[in-house]
């Protein structure tokens, strides 16, 4: 069945790069999403990715996808407190009928220490 | 502009009490969900609208009812809830149901059950 799975904890310093990790199982993946969640927000779509791409920059943001293994990273350039938050991977997996639903891992909670 | 509101902001309700949470979204998808999310824990799917229908119920229980009145406009009907449906109620919006399932979330309800 679908699953991702992601690391739980993650602590860096400020100015630091940050790397968090995500792994699926789905083959039919279509798209990959990374959301980020702040205390007591709703979700932010940070970034997504074709699974035809290989990596994707967005200012400080940097997808890597390898599709051979199923994994997916992403990078935050020159981590800053603001960037402390709960970061989720999911993947875009067939649903019923012409649906696709998104498979979640269970979050990546990101600390930045001053 | 990809935003997603929602109402009220909190919530806290009676396990005899009725109530309603209100979605909207003015970016023209035709696609929009409920989700209810634990503290910590990722999304869990409830419903999905496609084109003002409801394709996919996930054996919600029943004191949960989604309404659909218009392609902006999603509500969700509470009646007779536990303290165990206590949790934030997310709403998301998607361009297109199927292929390319990029859902933009709002806020959230942060319900709580008395």
């Amino acid at each position: 069945g679908e699953d991702v799975e992601q690391s739980l904890f993650l602590s860096v310093r400020e100015g630091d790069s940050s790397v968090i990790n995500c792994t699926y199982t789905d083959s039919s993946s279509t798209y990959l999403y990374w959301y980020k969640q702040e205390p007591g927000a709703g979700l932010q779509l940070l970034t997504y990715i074709f699974s035809n791409m290989d990596m994707k920059q967005d200012q400080r943001l940097t997808v890597l996808l390898n599709k051979k293994d199923k994994h997916l990273s992403l990078r935050i350039a020159d981590t800053q407190t603001g960037d402390s938050a709960i970061y989720f991977c999911a993947e875009s997996a067939p649903n019923a009928g012409n649906n696709r639903k998104l498979i979640w891992g269970l979050g990546t909670s990101l600390g930045v220490n001053p | 502009d990809t935003e997603v509101t929602q109402t009220p902001k909190h919530l806290v309700m009676g396990m005899t009490n009725k109530k309603s949470l209100k979605c909207e979204q003015h970016m023209g998808h035709r696609a929009m969900y409920w989700y209810k999310q634990k503290a910590k824990k990722p999304p869990e799917l409830m419903f999905v609208y496609s084109y003002e229908k409801l394709s996919i119920n996930e054996s919600v229980p029943s004191r949960f009812s989604p309404e659909c009145p218009n392609s902006s406009l999603l509500n969700l009907h509470l009646h007779a809830l536990q303290p165990e449906d206590s949790a934030l109620y997310l709403c998301a919006s998607s361009q297109e149901p199927g292929y390319q399932e990029t859902q933009y979330f709002g806020p959230g309800t942060r319900l709580l059950v008395l």
